[in-house]
């Protein structure tokens, strides 16, 4: 079975520019994450999603990130104007809600020079 | 507010040794416990979870962890290291308080096995 799918892979861009990252969570998963894996703070949350709506987005840093899902098989997060101190590791997680495991993508390792 | 708290960023065994990871959590429900490992350049994979069942709960790749209630840890062992066992390791404390399943993750400890 396909795991949970990100892309791009990895990303440099230079400061004020737009950046939008992918995912694609399992099928039939209806709870979607966002994280954020930096060295100093660690894996932070970001947004999570119940059924492709946003229920919890407290973690989001500030309005230069949003998040959408329009279908149950996909999902993205924008970064409006990126910033240097936004690079990190960007990780999608899904899983079948409640106490289930969530499983995790590959990342995206996101660059602002 | 939950917690997690892992005792030593990085720990080295050799091959063959026993590797002992230890994490405490603080939770004020009885919470529901993960340990995820990372290899470099990926994401993280499930090795156990402790849900409110046995307390004794056995993950992949020959490793384990026990849940005590007691002393709010959750370490975990395996009796033998591999090579391939040198990765990142995560616990990770979740008890559905807010309604779902959100992950507080402990800042990791990164395993290294020595010949």
């Amino acid at each position: 079975d396909a795991g949970v799918i990100q892309s791009p892979r990895h990303e440099v861009t230079e400061m004020g520019q737009e950046v939008t990252l992918r995912c694609k969570p399992i099928s039939g998963h209806n709870s979607l994450f966002w994280y954020r894996q930096t060295m100093m703070r660690g894996l932070e949350l970001l947004i999570y999603f119940n059924n492709n709506v946003p229920i919890d987005d407290s973690g989001m840093p500030e309005d230069r990130f949003s998040a959408k899902m329009p279908n149950a098989s996909f999902s993205t997060l924008k970064i409006q104007p990126s910033e240097p101190r936004d690079s990190a590791v960007y990780f999608c997680a899904s899983s079948l809600g409640g106490e289930q495991p969530q499983h995790f993508g590959d990342g995206t390792r996101l660059s602002i020079l | 507010a939950q917690s997690v708290t892992q005792l030593g960023s990085h720990v080295s065994v050799s091959e063959g040794a026993l590797v002992l990871l230890r994490c405490n959590y603080s939770s004020s429900v009885p919470p529901y416990l993960f340990w995820y490992v990372q290899y470099p350049n990926q994401g993280l994979q499930l090795l156990l979870k402790y849900t409110s069942a046995a307390t004794l709960v056995k993950g992949i790749n020959g490793f384990e962890a026990e849940f005590k209630k007691s002393e709010t840890s959750f370490h975990l062992t395996k009796p033998s290291a591999h090579m391939s066992d040198a990765a990142e390791y995560f616990c990770a404390v979740s008890d559905l308080a807010g309604g779902y399943n959100k992950l507080i993750f402990g800042a990791g400890t990164r395993l290294a096995v020595h010949p």
